[in-house]
């Protein structure tokens, strides 16, 4: 069965410092892999999806991650975080139906 | 901008009534999603439709069911809503595409005393 593994349930950063947030997945058959975040209170959005076209994928409010197939990662970085960066960030791999990881709670202190 | 409606923010119900949430999308979707989210687990898929009146199982399927009579709407129903099944409930909606993107809802929190 397909399983996505996010290390860390809280990751804690200062403004200004770099965003990482680890994510791998399982799938043998490189899959489509998505990042989403969710603000308290709210549903999850999308912040950046790959679909093998290109290894680097750039989403919204300065993310970007990663696809390497030899270490079936998928991780999400910023170069510089922002107070408004903390929020709760999942990894999810897929086709239709999504795989979701347990989540990274991302806090950002000034 | 696609949107995903849910009938309610916040539910309390108590043991042993049936409970429905509502979902709604206005983009037309294919396919829609309901999920459960507890801290620490994540989302886990409860039931999945890809068309009116078709449901697959999701991972969690268990004391839940699921009604799709039009293409717009996705109702989750509790039969006999038990302590355990006090969460965050979210519906999701996307084409029918491979990698099509999902999109939520804000959530229906439910509380069942």
């Amino acid at each position: 069965a397909q399983s996505v593994t996010q290390l860390g349930s809280h990751v804690s950063v200062s403004e200004g410092a770099l965003v990482l947030l680890r994510c791998n997945y399982s799938s043998s058959v490189p899959p489509y892999l998505f990042w989403y975040v969710q603000y308290p209170n709210q549903g999850l959005q999308l912040l950046l999806k790959y679909t093998s076209a290109a290894t680097l994928v750039k989403g919204i409010n300065g993310f970007e991650a990663e696809f390497k197939k030899s270490e079936t990662s998928f991780h999400l970085t910023k170069p510089s975080a922002h107070m408004s960066d903390a929020a709760e960030y999942f990894c999810a791999e897929g086709f239709q139906k999504l795989v979701f990881g347990t989540g990274t709670r991302l806090l950002v202190s000034p | 901008d696609v949107k995903v409606t849910q009938s309610s923010r916040y539910l309390v119900k108590r043991t042993g009534e049936k409970v429905f949430l509502e979902c709604v999308q206005d983009m037309d979707h294919e396919n829609m999603f309901w999920y459960r989210q507890d801290p620490g687990l994540g989302l886990r898929l409860i039931y999945f439709s890809y068309d009116v009146k078709m449901k697959e199982k999701g991972d969690i399927p268990e004391g839940y069911s699921v009604s799709r009579e039009k293409k717009e709407r996705f109702s989750l129903i509790l039969e006999s809503a038990s302590t355990n099944q006090t969460s965050m409930y979210l519906c999701a909606s996307s084409g029918r595409l491979a990698g099509d993107e999902q999109y939520f809802g804000p959530g229906t929190r439910l509380t069942v005393t």
